[in-house]
């Protein structure tokens, strides 16, 4: 058990429609990281927040959003959706110990939410 | 840019011979480096990482990566494959944010992965 809580583990929905991922990083972790993994694209970087703020940003469609609340927990938002959208999303979270430990820190991975869009 | 390529989609090995699965990297500055494991409908587990120090790296399982800073290149071994370490093996290195954005901010971008696949 990595720590990291992703909900829901499953969701089938239709074109057009809009959901929301939520994510609870490990106790202490100031940074969530989001990824993207589909069968053919691999794990795509979407977007990383600490501590509230949005602090990098991959390959993020403007149809979708995030962001990290006063609690650390996280959500994504997906909007207007379309089949290519279905994959695995991903959370990952990462501790903060000092300068050099954060940025050396590695990834602890929820479960993921994996998405359907029929 | 920053960028990690696993130049093999497949690896097939023996159980009991020893195996590699490469990755090279292409970033600003020293980099972080990082390898992972995904078992079937799992999230990424942490194997192994070099930040600093010996180029040769110990980790979890029994697996070790060794850095070439020359070749850019930070290869996954195991001495002795077992069937269970049939997996996905993503590597991964943290980029540099860009110039004077915050510290805390980092990419950490992941390569295609490569599917090991050991025959008993």
């Amino acid at each position: 058990d990595s720590g990291v809580t992703q909900t829901p583990k499953h969701l089938i929905t239709a074109t057009g429609q809009r959901v929301t991922l939520r994510c609870s990083p490990r106790s202490g972790d100031l940074s969530v990281y989001w990824y993207q993994q589909s069968l053919d694209q691999g794990l795509q970087f979407l977007i990383q927040y600490y501590n509230g703020e949005e602090r990098a940003k991959g390959n993020i469609l403007e149809r979708f959003s995030a962001q990290q609340f006063p609690d650390l927990h996280s959500e994504l938002n997906l909007s207007s959706l379309e089949l290519g959208d279905s994959a695995l999303y991903f959370c990952a979270s990462r501790g903060a110990t000092g300068l050099a430990g954060e940025e050396s820190g590695e990834l602890f991975f929820g479960e993921g939410s994996r998405l359907t869009v029929l | 840019a920053q960028s990690v390529a696993q130049p093999e989609d497949q690896v097939n090995v023996a159980e009991g011979n020893p195996l590699t699965v490469k990755c090279t990297y292409s970033v600003s500055g020293n980099p972080y480096l990082f390898w992972y494991v995904q078992y079937p409908n799992r999230g990424l587990q942490f194997l192994l990482k070099y930040i600093t120090g010996d180029n040769l790296v110990k980790g979890s399982y029994g697996f070790e990566a060794e850095f070439n800073k020359s070749q850019t290149s930070f290869h996954l071994k195991k001495p002795s494959a077992l069937v269970s370490d049939s997996a996905l093996y993503f590597c991964a290195v943290r980029a540099l944010p860009s110039v004077g954005r915050y510290s805390s901010a980092s990419k950490i971008i992941f390569g295609s992965g490569t599917r090991l696949s050991i025959r008993p």
